[in-house]
């Protein structure tokens, strides 16, 4: 199993572009999440999705933020315009969603944006 | 709101001794408590993941215990290595709209010096 990978792994961009940050969960999860990391605040949960369905999208920071997952295997995370303040590294992670709820959460390597 | 904690920030040990590393959190209603590892530059690695009925939980060199009534959680760490070298991350889970949502701590950057 390859894992959760995303892509790219660094992006930098100017004040003001569009970014766009991808995802593949691990084939059979049915749960999806982004998160956020700084070495202020720690790592934030931005959205999740379930079954492709996003469930809360209320760590979004701003309607600047917005995330799709068009099928079981792909979700993309972005944000227009970006901000300087948006620097920060931002994970994927999926699990298999059990009625137990005891499912491990699995990472990716994150992407580390950088905002000039 | 969930509040978890982890004290110390940092924390260093000479090679081969044995460490607990601590964990707190403020709302005792939780599912389960997971323990990660996240290496430089890298995603978070799920160590162990305690069920709220648990009380510990053992892989290798890693033991992690779990008193809910009280809120914490150790990960005790034997016979040390410079690769456990890294910063390690405590999580729970609750009760909360849809059962997915994580609450982490901080996490405490642990070095083992050789």
């Amino acid at each position: 199993d390859a894992g959760v990978i995303q892509s790219p792994r660094h992006e930098v961009t100017e004040m003001g572009q569009e970014v766009t940050l991808r995802c593949k969960p691990i084939s059979g999860h049915n749960s999806l999440f982004w998160y956020r990391q700084t070495m202020m605040r720690g790592l934030e949960l931005l959205i999740y999705f379930n079954n492709n369905v996003p469930i809360d999208d209320s760590g979004m920071p701003e309607d600047r933020f917005s995330a799709k997952m068009p099928n079981a295997s792909f979700s993309t995370l972005k944000i227009q315009p970006s901000e300087p303040r948006d620097s920060a590294v931002y994970f994927c992670a999926s699990s298999l969603r059990q009625s137990s709820y005891n499912s491990p959460l699995h990472f990716g390597n994150g992407t580390r944006l950088t905002v000039t | 709101k969930q509040e978890v904690t982890q004290i110390p920030a940092a924390l260093s040990v000479p090679e081969g001794e044995n460490l607990v590393l601590n964990c707190s959190f403020t709302d005792s209603a939780i599912y389960n408590l997971q323990w990660f590892r996240q290496d430089p530059g890298k995603g978070l690695t799920s160590l162990l993941l305690i069920q709220s009925s648990q009380r510990e939980q053992t892989s290798g060199r890693l033991n992690a215990s779990l008193d809910k009534s009280s809120g914490r959680s150790t990960l005790y760490i034997a016979a040390s290595q410079p690769g456990d070298s890294a910063t390690y991350l405590c999580a729970v889970r609750n009760p909360d709209f849809g059962n997915e949502k994580l609450t982490f701590g901080t996490g405490t950057r642990l070095t083992i010096i050789p």
